[in-house]
Formats: structure tokens, sequence, C-alpha cells
């Protein structure tokens, strides 16, 4: 157990769709990572915030959004959901947003299906 | 961040040391070298980092060559568990503000340990 927890664990939705998915980091950490895993493009960063401010972006896609709330939980917003968008979803935190202590852990993920 | 190249898929006997190659020959000299493992579709797992010493702990040993142009993580006695995804990551310690601390995954090699 890393001690993040993201919920929910299974997320099935129609195209067009929007969902939220939430993150707790571990106890401590001030940085929150998101990661999405497909089977074609692999396990891909999408966004990190780190004590409330957006600190890097990857390939997120403008129909995702992110934040960090003042109690450092997480929650990416994906809408206009479309077929390919159907992955695994990571939340990761580490202590730090970058430099020493930059050691991430993961959380167990979200299955998201769009039918 | 510098790219790796490793083995796409390897076997290893249970209870035999697992040496895992990585080749990262365009590392800079501020770059580390980091591991990580993902078990079926858990979150990925931090194993070890390092900059030019050999690192060891509880996990694994990493090894890396003297001009820093390739590695080796070994997990000396090997068990079914160790059956994963191992994702070999070449990045800095302190980056740019705006880069944070994200983890840019490869392919990574599949580790199958068989009794």
């Amino acid at each position: 157990d890393s001690g993040v927890t993201q919920t929910p664990k299974h997320l099935i939705t129609a195209t067009g769709q929007r969902v939220t998915l939430r993150c707790s980091p571990r106890s401590g950490d001030l940085s929150v990572y998101w990661y999405q895993q497909s089977l074609d493009q692999g396990l891909q960063f999408l966004i990190q915030y780190y004590n409330g401010e957006e600190r890097a972006k990857g390939n997120i896609l403008e129909r995702f959004s992110a934040q960090q709330f003042p109690d450092l939980h997480s929650e990416l917003n994906l809408s206009s959901l479309e077929l390919g968008d159907s992955a695994l979803y990571f939340c990761a935190s580490s202590v730090a947003g970058t430099g020493t202590y930059n050691e991430q852990f993961f959380g167990p993920g979200t299955r998201l299906t769009v039918l | 961040d510098a790219k790796t190249t490793q083995p796409t898929s390897m076997d290893c006997a249970e209870g035999r040391a697992a040496n895992l190659p990585c080749n990262h020959s365009t590392i800079s000299g501020n770059e580390y070298v980091y591991w990580y493992r993902q078990i079926h579709s858990q979150g990925p797992q931090y194993i070890i980092h390092g900059l030019k010493n050999n690192e060891t702990n509880e996990m694994a040993s990493l090894i890396i060559t003297e001009d820093r142009k390739s590695s080796t993580l070994i997990l000396p006695h090997a068990t079914l568990r160790d059956t994963a995804v191992y994702y070999c990551i070449v990045r800095v310690l302190w980056a740019p503000y705006n880069q944070g601390g994200k983890l840019i995954f490869g392919q990574g090699t599949e580790l199958s340990v068989k009794p």
C-alpha cells in the first residue's frame, strides 16, 4: 500500500459524458501527478500540482483539467469523453515538486471505460 | 531528459538473480537513473535510483557503468512476485520550475520469473 488513494476504482460511462477522478496523496506530500496509461500510448504524464499550484503540464488534452485543493487532494476532470479516453489513470504523490525526496508513490489507479 | 533503451522482455528462473540492462548513452552529467516497476495494472512502484555510484537497497542493486552510458538493475533472488514491467528512467534531480518532477516512461522490460 503506497498511501495514495484513488476513487473510484472503476468507471464506465458513455461518449460525450464528463467524469471526475479523485486522488488523495500520502500524508505530508505536497505534489500530485496524474498519468494516463492506455494500450497504445503506454504511461504518459498529464499534469503536476505542487501545493495547490500547477507545476508542469504534459500531454493533457484541452478537454481534461485538474486542480489541487487546500487539503492537497486532487481531482482530474475529463469531459466530452471519447472512446480513446478509455485508459487507466494513475495519481502519484511526492514530498517535493522536484529535487531530492521526489520519489513518487503511485495510487492503484482508476480504470475508465468509455462506451 | 535522456532516452533509454531496454530489452522488450526477459525471463528469469525463480531464485536466480535477474539482471535487467538499460542503455542511456546520451545521459547528461546531472541526470540520475531511476528504476520503477509495474506489476500487472497496478500503480508503478519506485525501486532505486543513482547518479554514478552503485546503489543497493532492500529491493535491488543498481550498477552504473563508469561512463554512465548504461546500467543494470539486479534483483538478487527473483521470486514469482517480481514478475512485472521494469522501467528505466533518466532525469535530472533538480528540474526547472515549470518542468517539475514528471517521470517519462518508455516501454520497459517485461520480466517473467518462472518456477
